[in-house]
């Protein structure tokens, strides 16, 4: 059965650091692996796709990066603003349905 | 609007009332999915599509209805709500299996 861990569940850091968010896997047959960012209160909004065949997508500050073969994906995040701050989820996708890690609270502090 | 709609946005029913959550997008995406996000479980799949017609449950489905005539529309229904069906309820679609996923906005359900 696929589990996604997020690590780490929590993150505080100063505005415009470069930050790194991990996401883990235990099934490497994958379709895809998405990126969300939550607000309080809010939906979900897509931040990044990355297919099971490619290694890394990037928009704007945030690159994410997916390796199949340990089971791993990070959200990289460059020059951190406070507007950044949210839950950020990451979801590996098997035959049709999402499986979803908790979740990692990002605090930017101005 | 192009795109996924959840109404109503907030809802507030009594126990053992009926009450339906609808959900439309204007894509024509032949997946849809309805999950339900609370505090210590995260989002759980309650029910998904594959197509018109085409229903199935997920994790997590007792309590809750389900149909698609329409490719755009899954609405979901609470045959008689308790208060652990209170949470937050979102409805997301995607085109074909290894497509971007969209979300709604979620729909906030109370049961009192």
């Amino acid at each position: 059965k696929q589990e996604v861990t997020q690590i780490p569940a929590a993150l505080s850091v100063p505005e415009g650091e470069n930050l790194v968010l991990n996401c883990s896997f235990t099934d490497s047959a994958i379709y895809n692996l998405q990126w969300f960012r939550q607000d309080p209160g809010k939906g979900l909004t897509s931040l990044l796709l990355i297919q099971s065949s490619q290694r890394e997508q990037t928009s704007g500050r945030l690159n994410a990066s997916l390796d199949k073969s340990s089971g791993r994906s990070t959200l990289y995040i460059a020059a951190s603003q406070p507007g950044d701050s949210a839950t950020y989820l990451c979801a590996g996708r098997g035959h049709y349905q999402l499986i979803w890690g908790a979740g990692t609270k990002l605090i930017i502090k101005p | 609007d192009a795109g996924i709609t959840q109404s109503p946005r907030y809802k507030i029913t009594e126990t053992g009332r009926q009450v339906t959550l609808m959900c439309h997008q204007t894509w024509s995406h032949s997946y849809m999915f309805w999950y339900r996000q609370d505090l210590g479980h995260g989002l759980r799949l309650i029910y998904y599509s594959a197509a018109a017609d085409i229903t199935d449950k997920g994790e997590v489905p007792d309590g809750y209805v389900v149909s698609r005539s329409k490719t755009e529309n899954f609405p979901l229904t609470l045959e008689s709500a308790t208060r652990s069906q209170t949470s937050v309820y979102f409805c997301a679609s995607i085109s074909i299996r290894g497509a971007e996923a969209f979300f709604g906005q979620g729909t906030r359900l109370t049961v009192v």
